[in-house]
């Protein structure tokens, strides 16, 4: 069982640059999320998904676009990167998003620095 | 404004002791609340869930209580050892999504 892909990981950009971060799940989780972590942060949500065609906003958003056109994927998408967005980003999946049963399974992480 | 703190940025104990961490939180009423382990440059993993009518609710040498007057959750490690030494993270289950605190970093002295 693979569980959570996060490529790549690491990355170097420079400003004003777009790439996407890749993440897919074999476990067929209805619930995918990504969260970025800095130091003194913590994890903030940037965008979730509770099922296939199916996105919401987190706590951060700016600057990211989602899609889910299938149940496995979930990508993150830099449409113009800023060095603000330096961090290392983290993929995670449930069962299901709903109250109770939302136990994330996270992948390894996606160290991205942008010039 | 809703906050979810928890109580130290690092803990330092030493070998055989037990380790406490505490999550306390304002404005949110979580029926479900988490705990997560990070080790450094891993993704964090699941160890325990507990329900707003549990108590308590024990893993090996963990321990977790709940106490919804309070608004407070404590995460023991007991005869704690250095493999022990990472970031814990409490998680609120408000619905979707999760919200996470900032986490504690343990370090267990030898």
């Amino acid at each position: 069982n693979a569980g959570v892909t996060q490529t790549p990981k690491f990355q170097v950009l420079k400003t004003g640059q777009s790439m996407t971060l890749q993440c897919a799940q074999d476990m067929n989780h209805e619930y995918m999320s990504w969260y970025r972590q800095d130091p003194g942060m913590g994890l903030r949500l940037i965008h979730y998904s509770v099922g296939a065609g199916i996105t919401d906003q987190g706590e951060v958003p700016n600057g990211y676009n989602v899609s889910r056109s299938t149940t496995e994927d979930f990508p993150l998408r830099l449409l113009s990167a800023a060095p603000s967005q330096t961090s290392v980003y983290f993929c995670a999946s449930s069962p299901t998003g709903r109250s109770g049963a939302n136990v994330l399974t996270f992948g390894a992480g996606s160290r991205l620095t942008v010039l | 404004s809703q906050k979810i703190e928890q109580n130290s940025e690092a803990l330092n104990i030493q070998e055989g002791k037990t380790a406490t961490l505490t999550c306390n939180y304002t404005n949110y009423s979580p029926a479900y609340l988490q705990w997560y382990r990070q080790d450094p440059g891993r993704g964090p993993v699941f160890l325990l869930l507990i329900r707003e009518n549990e108590k308590e609710k024990r893993k090996e040498r963990l321990k977790v209580t709940f106490d919804t007057t309070l608004k407070q959750s404590l995460f023991h490690i007991t005869a704690s050892q250095p493999a022990d030494s990472a970031t814990y993270l409490c998680a609120l289950d408000v619905n979707t999504p999760l919200v996470f605190g900032k986490g504690t970093r343990l370090s267990v002295i030898a």
